[in-house]
């Protein structure tokens, strides 16, 4: 199993341009997250999936917009990049039954940076 | 809204040192919480859990947390730590039946050899 993936794994943008970060998951998971990490911060969540046909916002979800395309893909896009989207991008998944102790598993991040 | 603290933003330590990160939240009803680990270079992975039952949990490499419900604290502590434990860890709470998990800064540990 390859757990959860992601592409690019880096990417320079200029202010204004668009782009899309994919994530897939091979665990058959219900619930997939995107999460920023800046430095002393931590990381905040974007948006979510809870299931397959759902999405809601996390803590910082404006500039962003997500697809959950189907049980395995969930992708996040930046229509107009701004400096402020510089950070490190990661996708999450748990399996989201019953239990909330789930472990989250995380991809291995995208660097980003908007000029 | 829920938060969660974490008092060490930075901590350098010599090997065979003890470590104890401080980890709070704020919520009033039932948690769960979480203990994750970024290797450099590497992904995040989970060290530790609490969901219920002996409020002393102990994970992976030598490293356990205790939970305080009455202090809403769930540290971290090792007796001895080494080298490779260097790595940045973040501490994170669910609440019972939620589905977003909230992080805390983080804590980048050194570990000097």
């Amino acid at each position: 199993n390859a757990g959860v993936t992601q592409t690019p794994k880096f990417q320079v943008l200029k202010t204004g341009q668009s782009m899309t970060l994919q994530c897939a998951q091979d665990m058959n998971h219900n619930s997939m997250y995107w999460y920023r990490q800046d430095p002393g911060m931590g990381l905040r969540l974007i948006y979510y999936s809870a299931s397959e046909g759902t999405t809601d916002k996390g803590e910082v979800p404006n500039g962003y917009n997500v697809s959950r395309l189907n049980k395995r893909e969930f992708s996040l896009r930046l229509e107009s990049a701004a400096p402020s989207q510089t950070s490190v991008y990661f996708c999450a998944s748990r399996e989201g039954g019953t239990y909330t102790w789930e472990t989250q598993y995380f991809g291995p991040g995208t660097r980003l940076l908007v000029l | 809204a829920q938060s969660v603290s974490q008092h060490n933003h930075h901590v350098i330590l010599s090997e065979a040192a003890s470590l104890e990160l401080g980890c709070n939240y704020s919520y009033g009803g039932t948690v769960n919480l979480f203990w994750y680990v970024q290797y450099p270079g590497q992904h995040l992975q989970l060290l530790l859990k609490y969901f219920s039952g002996d409020p002393l949990v102990k994970g992976i490499k030598g490293f356990e947390a205790e939970f305080i419900k009455s202090k809403f604290s769930f540290n971290l502590r090792k007796p001895s730590v080494q080298w490779s434990d260097t790595a940045e860890y973040f501490c994170a709470v669910i609440t019972t039946g939620g589905f977003k998990t909230i992080f805390g800064a983080g804590t980048r540990l050194f570990v000097k050899a």
